[in-house]
């Protein structure tokens, strides 16, 4: 078992809904984070979370440390959103190696 | 800023040969680290370091060497290259120590094919 689990793996919408990504985790972390990669391969973060929860824009992420599960939450989604979130936990050791979900693929749909 | 640069972007090597992967920030960031992203795969950490002078593995380093004689500088060698070794390496940075939990900067990353 992953010690770090995203779903869905693949997500396709239409422009305009809602879209939620969920990560558990199964280790202590000191931080979550929410990373964007587009195509062509580079990789932006969008969040850093220890608690609780965090705006930027359309996009809202959450964290519940006692469940050991976060959301990453897209509010009127674009066509420009389509990408993989990757979701990765900084470990609770001093050198805040991170440790990496699979990522999801989200596609909108104009 | 520049933040995190990589080089090379593409690099095709034989079985066999050598190669360095550099990675300059310009950040003054301490932490440093090395990964490599596989096809369907989470990224994996190769090796990493925590100051200029200070490295250590990680999950993946058979293969593959580092050193840190400058903050700036975190290059990644190749030593004879294997197909395993064909991926899409990235580069990060963190401010370190005293600021835990920090936003966390990747360099574009270096796409390798061994053939």
């Amino acid at each position: 078992k992953n010690e770090v689990e995203q779903s869905p793996q693949n997500l396709t919408a239409q422009e305009g809904e809602f879209i939620t990504i969920n990560c558990s985790y199964s280790v202590g972390i000191s931080a979550l984070h929410w990373l964007q990669q587009h195509p062509g391969g580079g990789i932006v973060s969008l969040f850093m979370l220890s608690s609780g929860k965090k705006k930027h824009g359309r996009l809202i992420a959450t964290i519940n440390i006692q469940e050991k599960h976060s959301s990453l939450h897209i509010t009127a989604s674009h066509p420009r959103d389509s990408a993989v979130y990757i979701c990765a936990v900084s470990d609770i050791q001093g050198a805040q190696k991170l440790v990496f979900g699979q990522g999801t693929r989200l596609t909108i749909n104009p | 800023n520049a933040g995190v640069t990589q080089t090379p972007k593409f690099r095709i090597l034989k079985i066999g040969q050598s190669m360095t992967l550099q990675c300059t920030q310009d950040m003054n960031h301490n932490y440093m680290y090395w990964y490599r992203q596989d096809p369907g795969m989470g990224l994996k950490l190769i090796y990493y370091s925590v100051g200029a002078g200070i490295t250590d593995k990680g999950e993946v380093p058979n293969g593959y060497n580092v050193s840190r004689s400058t903050t700036e500088d975190f290059p990644l060698r190749l030593e004879l290259a294997a197909p395993s070794q064909t991926s899409v390496y990235f580069c990060a940075s963190i401010p370190g120590q005293g600021a835990w939990g920090n936003t966390i900067y990747f360099g574009e990353g270096s796409w390798l094919t061994v053939v």
